[in-house]
């Protein structure tokens, strides 16, 4: 049981270039997330999506979007990566959350550097 | 509105001494509140949760933390560090969308 997976892990990348940052998980859960890691900010939640075919915006979601096409996937994309964006990149899924216990499980995340 | 503020960006402990990571939390609904370790290089791993069925939460690798309303706090503690113990800890609250602190890194000294 893999739970949480994320490719690649690491990418460098140039002002202006675009990506995309695959999230897939195994565990049928409906809820999906995207954050960024930065020191001494804790995590921030990018978008994130409650279910297929949904998505909405977090808290720092300019320059980012989002698809998630199939239950399991959740993609991120970066159209005109900027130096800025430099970060550690984390998905993470739960259960639906009709209650507001439900853990998140990561994924070991994505070293992502814009030069 | 919700926000987490955990006091202290680094803490630096003596192996077998007491670990006590703070956490001050302000949530408009009653707080549903998570602990989460991160080892270097990798992702969140959840340590423990409080969903009010008791105010002394026991989490996994030995780790505890006490809900205090009145305080509006949720401080972590083990009472014997281990070397393994090293990581970074984040406290979390969860408004139906998870809010996390700065983070605090745990030194372990020999």
């Amino acid at each position: 049981n893999a739970g949480v997976t994320q490719t690649p892990k690491f990418r460098v990348l140039k002002t202006g270039q675009s990506m995309t940052l695959l999230c897939a998980q195994d565990m049928n859960h409906e809820y999906m997330y995207w954050y960024r890691q930065d020191p001494g900010m804790g995590l921030r939640l990018i978008h994130y999506s409650v279910g297929e075919g949904t998505t909405a915006k977090g808290e720092v979601p300019d320059g980012y979007n989002v698809s998630r096409l199939k239950k399991q996937n959740f993609l991120l994309g970066l159209e005109s990566a900027a130096p800025s964006q430099t970060s550690v990149y984390f998905c993470a899924s739960s259960r639906q959350g009709a209650t507001r216990n439900q853990p998140q499980h990561f994924g070991d995340g994505t070293r992502l550097s814009i030069l | 509105a919700q926000s987490v503020t955990q006091l202290g960006s680094h803490v630096s402990v003596s192996e077998g001494a007491l670990v006590l990571l703070r956490c001050n939390y302000s949530s408009s609904v009653p707080p549903y509140l998570f602990w989460y370790v991160q080892y270097p290089n990798q992702g969140l791993q959840l340590l423990l949760k409080y969903t009010s069925a008791a105010t002394l939460v026991k989490g996994i690798n030995g780790f505890e933390a006490e809900f205090k309303k009145s305080e509006t706090s949720f401080h972590l503690t083990k009472p014997s560090a281990h070397m393994s113990d090293a990581a970074e800890y984040f406290c979390a609250v969860n408004d139906y969308k998870l809010s996390f602190g700065a983070g605090t890194t745990v030194t372990v000294r020999a």
